[in-house]
C-alpha cells in the first residue's frame, strides 16, 4: 500500500509567485514525522522542513511552509516568492514510530519548473 | 563536522562483478538508512541498520544484495553478481535519534553496470 502519495508529477510556477506541492500520508502510528527534501539536477538530497505528528502548530522554515492537516492526513509544502533556484525535485518522506519501525520512506517526487 | 560521506561517488561494473557501496555517517550517528533511486523516480527504502544490527531489510532483494553497519568502519551495501537492472543512484543517510529530527544523506554513489 502507497503510504506516500505525491500527486503532482509536474508542476509550473511562475518567479516570485507562491506555489504548493501535494503530500498525502497513509499511517496507524500515532507518531510519526513528515519531511521534505529538495533534489537539485546536481542530485544531492537538501532537507527543507519537519513537522512532528504531535506538533500543534504547522512547521515554517524561511520561505518554506508545512500545511500539515493532521484529519486529511496531508501534508503539503508551501514556496512562497518563488526563486528559479527551486527549480528541483521535491520528496516528501515520513518516519514512522514503532509501528512503523522508524523507517523514512519517500513519495515519488514532484518536480517544480519555476519561469523566469 | 563531516557530514555523510560516500564512496565511491560513481562505480562501474560489468554484469556478474561485486559492487560494494561505503558509506560512514555522521559523527556521533549510529542509524544509518540506504535507499535506491532509479532515474526520475523517488527514493526506495532498502534497509535500516543500527551498529551491528540489521534493522529493517524489507527494502532489500532477497538475493545478491546485503548490508553491514560493523561496530569499527563504516556501513558497506554489497551487490554482489550485478545486473542490468541494478545500475541506479545508492544513497546513504544516517539519523542522531530516530525520534526527532531529519536523515542527513551522503551525495550518493552512482552503480552503472555495463
Amino acid at each position: 500500500a502507497q503510504k506516500i502519495t505525491q500527486t503532482q508529477p509536474g508542476m509550473f510556477v511562475q518567479e516570485k509567485e507562491a506555489v504548493t506541492l501535494d503530500c498525502t500520508y497513509d499511517t496507524s502510528d500515532p507518531s510519526y514525522g513528515l519531511f521534505w527534501y529538495k533534489q537539485p539536477s546536481s542530485g544531492e538530497m537538501i532537507f527543507l522542513i519537519y513537522q512532528g505528528s504531535y506538533d500543534q502548530q504547522n512547521a515554517t522554515e524561511g520561505r518554506y511552509s508545512l500545511n500539515f492537516q493532521k484529519a486529511r492526513k496531508s501534508a503539503n509544502l508551501v514556496i512562497s516568492a518563488s526563486q528559479l533556484g527551486d527549480s528541483a525535485m521535491y520528496f516528501c518522506a515520513m518516519r514512522e514510530g514503532q509501528g512503523g519501525g522508524f523507517k523514512t520512506i519517500f513519495g515519488a517526487g514532484t518536480r517544480l519548473f519555476v519561469k523566469a | 563536522n563531516a557530514g555523510v560521506m560516500q564512496n565511491p561517488r560513481h562505480l562501474v561494473r560489468r554484469r556478474g562483478q561485486e559492487a560494494r557501496l561505503r558509506c560512514s555517517p555522521m559523527k556521533g550517528h549510529s542509524h544509518v538508512y540506504w535507499y535506491r533511486q532509479l532515474p526520475e523516480e523517488g527514493l526506495k527504502f532498502m534497509v535500516y541498520l543500527q551498529k551491528e544490527n540489521i534493522i529493517d531489510e524489507s527494502g532489500m532483494p532477497k538475493e545478491r544484495f546485503s548490508a553491514e553497519f560493523p561496530k569499527e568502519g563504516p556501513s558497506i551495501l554489497r551487490i554482489q553478481q550485478v545486473v542490468r537492472g541494478d545500475s541506479a543512484a545508492y544513497f546513504c543517510a544516517s539519523l542522531l535519534d530516530y525520534n526527532t529530527g531529519e536523515l542527513f544523506f551522503g551525495e550518493g554513489s552512482r552503480l552503472t553496470v555495463l
